[in-house]
């Protein structure tokens, strides 16, 4: 099933911050954040483990809380290169397949 | 590290043709590989799961017959479009676990079909 991503689309100005919601029905073995820019394929961002955890690198990361099956990724200070769509992927067990939201399109504007 | 490679990046073919697509991990073993399809502004979806040395498992609505997988060693992964129509047009792309490094799924730079 797949995860629901709120919000579909958002605009920042650079410098801004900006949050993007990753929500599942299902217990959650996993959740993966990519970033796609346009005609390229997506690039591994990072991977939260079900125990519930947080992660990041530079001015991006992240957060998996295991209760409410829900994840969410944060953008600190976004700079130009951070425009592109941005999808979740959940791992719902051991056999490993990702369900991919149906993506954020983030847009940074100079 | 952990680079996966596609080729060919993009393919024009003529209707009722079949098309080769290949995966391969170029700096780790991959016993598992995926085999994802994106149409324009969509998210990817999953077709199959490909084991080395095994069938692949389709995932449903996807027909086998129609989307050959081949996963003859640890390092490549191939994907043949039997018989490709105008509909079959997408990016295809790949990812593969390096099962020495965890969960991850790395992404090839995907292989761009259009069929006329």
């Amino acid at each position: 099933q797949q995860p629901v991503q709120s919000p579909q689309a958002v605009i920042l100005r650079e410098g801004e911050d900006a949050v993007i919601n990753c929500s599942s029905s299902k217990a959650l073995y996993s959740v993966h954040w990519y970033r796609q820019k346009h005609g390229e394929a997506p690039v591994f961002l990072m991977i939260l483990l079900k125990g519930g955890e947080q992660k990041g690198h530079d001015k991006i990361s992240a957060s998996f809380n295991e209760k409410k099956q829900q994840s969410s990724l944060y953008l600190t200070a976004s700079q130009l290169s951070y425009s592109g769509t941005y999808f979740c992927g959940t791992v719902l067990g051991s056999a490993r397949q990702l369900t991919f939201g149906s993506g954020t399109q983030l847009t940074v504007l100079p | 590290g952990a680079v996966v490679s596609q080729h060919p990046s993009w393919v024009i073919c003529k209707s009722g043709t079949s098309v080769k697509i290949e995966c391969r991990s170029l700096d780790f073993q991959a016993t598992t590989m995926f085999w994802y399809r994106q149409f324009p502004k969509q998210s990817l979806m999953l077709m199959a799961t490909s084991n080395e040395g095994s069938k692949a498992t389709y995932e449903q609505g996807v027909e086998k017959d129609k989307f050959l997988i081949n996963h003859a060693s640890l390092t490549l992964s191939t994907l043949t479009v039997t018989s490709a129509h105008p509909e079959d047009s997408s990016f295809y792309i790949c990812s593969a676990i390096d099962g020495g490094r965890g969960e991850t799924q790395y992404f090839g730079p995907g292989t761009r079909l259009l069929v006329l």
